[in-house]
C-alpha cells in the first residue's frame, strides 16, 4: 500500500496568515508518460463531506480561490493558503489515486485559530 | 449540478448487514466508476470499494474484502453498498463518490455526497 503521511497533525493560525502543510507518499507519485502526479487535496468542515480543492498535485477545481494552491511532485507535496481566511478552517486531506490497490489519505491537518 | 444521496444507514448488531444506497443526478451516471469512502474518528477517511462505469471492474480494500459487495443499477442511476458480517470496526459515515474516469483507477474523486451512518453497536 501507498502510504500517505501529512504534518503537522495541527497548526494554529490566524486570519490573514500565510499557511502551508506538507503531504509525503511512500511511493512516487509521478507517472513519468504523463509527467502528472496523482495527488488530490480535500477540505473537510464538521457535517459536511469532503470537498475536492486540488487535484495532479497542482490543478486547482473550478470555485475554489486562489488563495488555495497546491505544488510538489514524486513524494513531496504542499498546500499553501496566501491568505487565510475564517472560512478556510477545517481538516486538509491528502489523497493518492496513483495505486487503485488502495486508494490512500492521508490522516489530515487540522487548522484552528 | 452533481447530487450524490446517500440512505440506508441505521444502528445494526454485530454480524448484522445493511444495504446503502445512494442515488446520482446531474451528470451522466453510466460513464464514470464510483466509490465508496468512510470517515471514522480515529481512522479519518478510508477508501472502501470502487466500481468501474459499466460494472466490470470492482475493487475493495482488504478490511472489507469477503463481507461488503458494490453494485450499480445504470438504469437508475444508482449506486449500491451490501455490508454484512458487520463489526463495530464498520461504524462510520459512509460517503458515495464519483469518479472523474470511467475505470476508476488513476482519476481524482471529484463530487461526494453527504453521507449516511452506519452504527454497529449491540
Amino acid at each position: 500500500d501507498i502510504v500517505m503521511t501529512q504534518s503537522p497533525d495541527s497548526l494554529a493560525v490566524s486570519v490573514g496568515e500565510r499557511v502551508t502543510m506538507s503531504c509525503k507518499s511512500s511511493q512516487n507519485l509521478l507517472y513519468s508518460l504523463n509527467n502528472k502526479n496523482y495527488l488530490s487535496w480535500f477540505q473537510k468542515k464538521p457535517g459536511q463531506p469532503p470537498k475536492l480543492l486540488i487535484s495532479w498535485a497542482s490543478t486547482r477545481e473550478s470555485g475554489v480561490p486562489d488563495r488555495f494552491t497546491g505544488s510538489g511532485s514524486g513524494t513531496d507535496f504542499t498546500l499553501t493558503i496566501s491568505s487565510l481566511q475564517a472560512e478556510d478552517v477545517a481538516v486538509y486531506y491528502c489523497q493518492q489515486y496513483f495505486s487503485a490497490l488502495p486508494f490512500t489519505f492521508g490522516p489530515g491537518t487540522k487548522l484552528h485559530i | 449540478e452533481v447530487q450524490l444521496v446517500e440512505s440506508g444507514g441505521v444502528v445494526v448488531q454485530p454480524g448484522g448487514s445493511l444495504r446503502l444506497s445512494c442515488a446520482a443526478s446531474g451528470f451522466t451516471f453510466d460513464a464514470y466508476a464510483m466509490h465508496w469512502v468512510r470517515e471514522t474518528p480515529g481512522k479519518g477517511l478510508q477508501w472502501v470499494s470502487l466500481i468501474s462505469s459499466d460494472a466490470s471492474t470492482t475493487y475493495y480494500a482488504d478490511f472489507v474484502r469477503g463481507r461488503f459487495t458494490v453494485s450499480r443499477d445504470n438504469t437508475e442511476n444508482s449506486l449500491f453498498l451490501q455490508l454484512n458480517s458487520l463489526r463495530p470496526e464498520d461504524t462510520a459515515f459512509y460517503y458515495c463518490v464519483k469518479d472523474m474516469g470511467a475505470g476508476g483507477s488513476g482519476w481524482p474523486f471529484d463530487y461526494w455526497g453527504q453521507g449516511s451512518l452506519v452504527t454497529v453497536s449491540s
